[in-house]
């Protein structure tokens, strides 16, 4: 299985910032590599696909970056509603795997 | 816009079989480009991908190694319907569980509502 690796598992920031998100796959997953956001109580909600491209509907202060292992979530200018939770997931193969989360907390 | 709605109950007892049923609007199960698939969420595993069934050009289904000899996922295209049966739970299968459905090249674009299952005597 492809093991995804986050990081950092945690983040403090205010509202304003710019933050980016790491996330490691194991193995080359080229660019099939998705990002989710999740606040409690609810499902996951897909912010970026294809490591790149932006989910409908999504703000255009959230991007994604990177090809191979290495990826990249950046939000610019957070806003209160951004608080949550982020996981990365490959879809180079299956069984899909999630990374462990990465939980954006206010500072 | 797709909707997923599951149901089933959110008590299991250990050994039981745990049965969980999705009903998809918005789309349908036999679509040629979706894949409709169960993922499980609990602090101790975090989100796991669990199997899916597909059409395409006849139905297909599969599942994580991890629980593939306790697991059947089955479509039921008269009520555009899909499910989950996870066989011989432990309290280790208690998590939320959610239907999802996927497109693409593999991204999980619509979630259910999640049913948090508690598996206990």
């Amino acid at each position: 299985d492809i093991q995804m690796t986050q990081s950092p598992s945690s983040l403090s920031a205010s509202v304003g910032d710019r933050v980016t998100i790491t996330c490691r796959a194991s193995q080359s997953i080229t660019r099939y590599l998705n990002w989710y956001q999740q606040k409690p109580g609810k499902p996951p909600k897909l912010l970026i696909y294809g490591a790149s491209s932006l989910q409908s509907g999504v703000p255009s202060r959230f991007s994604g970056s990177g090809s191979g292992t290495d990826f990249t979530l950046t939000i610019t200018s957070l806003q209160p509603e951004d608080f949550a939770t982020y996981y990365c997931q490959q879809s180079q193969s299956t069984p899909y795997t999630f990374g462990q989360g990465t939980n954006l907390e206010i500072k | 816009q797709v909707l997923l709605q599951q149901s089933g109950p959110g008590l299991v007892r250990p050994s039981q079989t745990l049965s969980l049923t999705c009903t998809i609007s918005g789309d349908s199960v036999s679509s040629n480009s979706a894949v409709w698939t169960w993922i499980r969420q609990s602090p101790s595993r975090g989100l796991e991908w669990l199997g899916r069934t597909y059409y395409r050009s006849k139905w297909y289904s599969d599942s994580a190694a991890s629980v593939s000899s306790r697991t059947t996922i089955n479509p039921d295209t008269s009520k555009n319907q899909f499910s989950l049966q996870l066989n011989s739970v432990t309290p280790e299968d208690s998590a939320v569980y959610y239907c999802v459905r996927l497109v693409g090249s593999s991204w999980f674009d619509s979630w259910g509502q999640g049913i948090l299952v508690t598996v206990s005597s």
